[in-house]
């Protein structure tokens, strides 16, 4: 099985900085990653496929790079709608997801 | 629009059995790639079970294979979890999502919880 790590687990930020999560996955995965926003009692959304394309009508702000093993979901100008839970998931090989890394209001 | 429906959570004492739903609009469940995603209470996510357009093969993740069935009905344009043999650990919210093929998720539901507890 293909092991996603995210880091941080928590991150503290305030309205207009710009943040950068992190995505290692334990073997090659191509760009076969995508990249959720998940808030409280809610569906996860997907922001960002195939590791940097972003799904239609996801603010441009959002943005993902990264290939192989290492992969980063970056937020250029953190928004108030933004402080939420972000998860990777892998869909090399079945499908895996990070455990999340909770973006909280500093 | 598409809009992903789940029902049928509940409690459930260990080792009894369950049936979740999903019923779908704006989309053709038997055209999709059709999932189960769960969470369990504070934690992360977990792919669970597809079941692929067209023929409708399907592929589970090894913690639920052999217990869990995954299914659709056509004419109700619904997807269904059938649960047997549950354990605690499968307290979960479960989620139906659409899948891009077998790859991400665009489409999700709310959500429904299933406790197993005695």
């Amino acid at each position: 099985d293909i092991q996603m790590t995210q880091s941080p687990s928590t991150l503290s930020a305030s309205v207009g900085d710009r943040v950068t999560i992190t995505c290692r996955a334990s073997q090659s995965i191509s760009s076969r990653l995508a990249w959720y926003q998940q808030k409280p009692g809610k569906a996860p959304n997907l922001l960002i496929y195939k590791a940097s394309s972003l799904e239609s009508g996801v603010p441009s702000r959002f943005s993902g790079s990264g290939s192989g093993t290492e992969f980063t979901l970056t937020i250029s100008s953190l928004q108030p709608d933004d402080f939420a839970t972000y998860y990777c998931q892998q869909y090399n090989s079945d499908s895996t997801f990070g455990q999340g890394t909770r973006l909280e209001i500093k | 629009e598409v809009q992903l429906v789940e029902s049928g959570g509940g409690l459930v004492q260990p080792g009894e059995s369950l049936r979740l739903s999903c019923a779908a609009s704006g989309l053709t469940v038997s055209s999709n790639y059709m999932n189960w995603v769960r969470q369990a209470p504070g934690k992360g996510l977990e792919w669970v079970s597809v079941i692929y357009s067209g023929g409708g093969g399907t592929y589970y993740a090894d913690s639920v294979r052999g217990r869990f069935t995954i299914s659709r009905d056509n004419s109700k344009n619904t997807l269904y979890l059938q649960m047997n043999t549950l354990r605690p650990e499968d307290t979960a919210v479960y989620y139906c999502a659409r899948g891009y093929f077998f790859n991400y998720f665009d489409h999700w539901g709310q959500g429904t919880l299933v406790t197993v507890s005695s």
